[in-house]
């Protein structure tokens, strides 16, 4: 069974520019959180949808934003992108009715904005 | 100050040794407690989870939590050089379908040598 795919792998951008980062979450899923790890810290959550619907916000500024498709896929837009918004960018799924914050992660998406 | 405390390391220990790991926190309203393990370029990795005090194990990994003193620790026993990773705990307030916001600790790096 597949887990949690997260596209691209790797990235390279100028400043100024936009990315898209793109995650499926496993099957039956309907969670979708995003994290953004810069190197030697922790994760720190961005966004959490939950279908389709956006459950929760971190404290990024508003260039970052994110959607939920039908299928539960998820988009991450970040704009005018900084050189201090290179980071991994996490994207983490979860089963609702759990009751717990179980969260599975995808390998990620390494942004390098230069 | 920030919500969640964990010694950056890095750590060293001989093949065999019993590790410990652990977090502080300063959030009363966090119930539930996680242990990841990350291996470089990969993300992260659910090993425990514990909900409220006390004490969980799961083979050679032991998850205690002290909710008085907001502490808790992942004890590792008969280390292996496999065991060489990151190690995130990771704490949340809420279920239901709020799920997606965990809030992790710096992480500590541990290296296991032959």
């Amino acid at each position: 069974d597949a887990g949690v795919t997260q596209s691209p792998t790797h990235l390279i951008k100028t400043r100024g520019q936009h990315v898209t980062l793109r995650c499926s979450p496993i099957s039956g899923h309907k969670s979708v959180s995003w994290y953004q790890q810069v190197l030697g810290q922790g994760p720190q959550f961005i966004f959490q949808y939950y279908e389709k619907e956006e459950r929760g916000r971190g404290n990024f500024p508003d260039r970052f934003s994110a959607r939920q498709f039908p299928n539960y896929s998820s988009e991450l837009n970040v704009n005018a992108l900084l050189l201090g918004d290179s980071a991994l960018y996490l994207c983490a799924s979860s089963l609702v009715g759990t009751g717990a914050n179980v969260l599975t992660f995808g390998a990620g998406s390494r942004l390098t904005v230069l | 100050q920030k919500e969640v405390e964990q010694d950056p390391g890095p750590l060293s220990v001989p093949e065999g040794a019993i590790v410990s790991l652990n977090c502080t926190y300063s959030n009363s309203a966090f119930q539930y407690f996680m242990w990841y393990r990350q291996y470089s370029r990969k993300g992260p990795e659910l090993l425990m989870y514990t909900y409220s005090s006390g004490n969980k194990e799961d083979g050679r990994f032991t998850a205690q939590v002290d909710k008085s003193s907001k502490y808790i620790s992942l004890f590792i026993r008969d280390s292996q050089p496999s065991d060489s990773a990151t190690y995130l705990c990771a704490m949340s307030a809420r279920s239901g379908t709020s799920y997606g916001k965990l809030t992790f600790g710096q992480g500590t790096i541990l290296t296991v040598h032959p």
